[in-house]
């Protein structure tokens, strides 16, 4: 069965304090790892998708690192609007299945 | 484009009544998706389809049914709303399957009672 394990549940940071989020995971034959934003009272918002290891992505302040048992979110400088739950998914067959995710707050 | 439009995006039950969660997307996607999210449990997959008229089922089926006759739309019913059903639901359409990025609707805040 394929899981997906986000740590920490939350995380709170000053503004400009660097830090990662971990997506560990276990799946048959991975097929992609997404990343996703979601802010309160939205959908989740698309961000990485990473298919092999040592792969890496980058996206304004966020890095997103790949190996074969987990993924690394790298969050460099935050800013308060950074501030969100980031959601982790793993893909073997069609189904999506996500962690339960990081909730980020970046205080000024 | 609008992308994944939900409605209603609120709505209150009493137990036992039925009602049908929308779903629509204009990107002509093949792939559409009904995701649950509660608190401390994550998303959570209801039901699936890969194309018109193709769908299958998810993690937490029971007490929902799907169907999808057009590319472009896929309901979710509740056939007999319970308290557990109380949650916020989420469509999501993507290109195909496997290997691309999902698109999200703004969701549907269900309650209960």
């Amino acid at each position: 069965e394929d899981q997906v394990t986000q740590s920490p549940e939350a995380l709170r940071l000053q503004e400009g304090e660097s830090s990662s989020l971990n997506c560990s995971y276990t799946v048959s034959g991975l097929r992609g790892l997404f990343w996703y934003r979601q802010d309160p009272g939205k959908g989740p918002e698309f961000l990485f998708t990473l298919y092999s290891a040592g792969e890496e992505k980058e996206k304004e302040r966020l890095k997103a690192t790949l190996t074969k048992k987990e993924s690394f979110l790298h969050i460099t400088a935050p800013k308060p609007e950074d501030s969100a739950t980031y959601l982790c998914a793993v893909q073997a067959s069609p189904p999506l299945v996500f962690g339960k995710g990081t909730r980020l707050s970046v205080i000024a | 484009n609008a992308g994944v439009t939900q409605t209603p995006k609120f709505q209150v039950l009493k137990t036992g009544q039925s009602m049908t969660l929308q779903c629509a997307q204009d990107m002509n996607h093949e792939y559409m998706s009904w995701y649950r999210q509660d608190p401390g449990m994550g998303l959570r997959l209801i039901h699936y389809s890969v194309g018109a008229g193709i769908t299958d089922q998810g993690e937490v089926p029971n007490g929902y049914n799907v169907s999808r006759s057009t590319t472009e739309d896929f309901p979710l019913r509740l056939l007999s709303a319970a308290p557990s059903q109380t949650s916020v639901y989420f469509c999501a359409s993507s290109y195909s399957p496997t290997n691309t990025e999902a698109f999200f609707g703004q969701g549907t805040r269900l309650t209960v009672v």
